[in-house]
């Protein structure tokens, strides 16, 4: 079981907008930096998201991201066929001394 | 351009020991610590291990703890994983990433598969 709660699959029309959560504790997302990256089986994972709501070089700008207490979100705005990939939230556990990530999230495009 | 490249993955037995290598190009090794993720098949990602940029500080997973060992080669820039006992749940794809400005990992290689059979 993941430190880090993403639901399983998320799914909607092209053009529209998805929302993803993660749902942590004090020890990581309450007090730590939280990314998000999207992995294509079979190619190497891509950083999305970093510190919070920062995007990393070559993420558009439909894609966001934010925080509030233990629990942060990623939004995908304009969702286009490209977007299907697993999508992992991960922070830094300060109580644990480990990364954490979600169990990962499967975008589906309608 | 930044790159990692990993190598050593295999097919070993259940006990059994291997090597890990992940050869690192495009930046200053000493600068940045370095993770070693892994994914098993049908799984998500799951943190293994992760190194300091200067070498002294290492932190594992529970899961690896006692039976994996990070190490780098700073003057030949390579970051290697010793593992031994493996475990059938061991088997899966192992990615070395670079970690970022505020702990993200930025920079991922294609990865190394290591299955555990007998």
């Amino acid at each position: 079981q993941s430190v880090l709660t993403q639901p399983p699959s998320v799914s909607a029309a092209p053009g529209q907008t998805i929302t993803i959560s993660c749902s942590g504790t004090s020890s990581n997302i309450g007090t730590n930096f939280v990314s998000w990256y999207q992995h294509v089986p079979g190619a190497a994972p891509k950083l999305l998201i970093y510190d919070t709501n920062n995007r990393a070089s070559g993420t558009p700008d439909r894609v966001s991201g934010s925080k509030s207490g233990t629990s942060a979100t990623l939004d995908i705005s304009g969702l286009q066929t490209g977007d299907e990939a697993d999508y992992y939230c991960g922070a830094w556990d300060t109580r644990l001394s480990v990364y954490v990530f979600g169990a990962g999230t499967k975008v589906t495009v309608l | 351009d930044v790159q990692l490249v990993e190598s050593g993955g295999g097919l070993v037995q259940p006990g059994g020991s291997l090597r890990l290598a992940c050869a690192i190009s495009g930046f200053r090794f000493s600068n940045y610590a370095i993770h070693w993720v892994r994914q098993a098949p049908g799984k998500g990602l799951e943190f293994v291990s992760v190194i300091s940029g200067n070498g002294y500080d290492s932190y594992y997973a529970d899961s690896v703890k006692g039976r994996f060992t990070i190490s780098r080669d700073k003057s030949k820039n390579m970051l290697f994983l010793e593992m031994g006992s493996l475990r059938l749940e061991d088997t899966g794809r192992y990615f070395c990433a670079r970690v970022g400005p505020y702990y993200g990992l930025d920079y991922w290689g294609q990865g190394t598969v290591v299955t555990v059979s007998s």
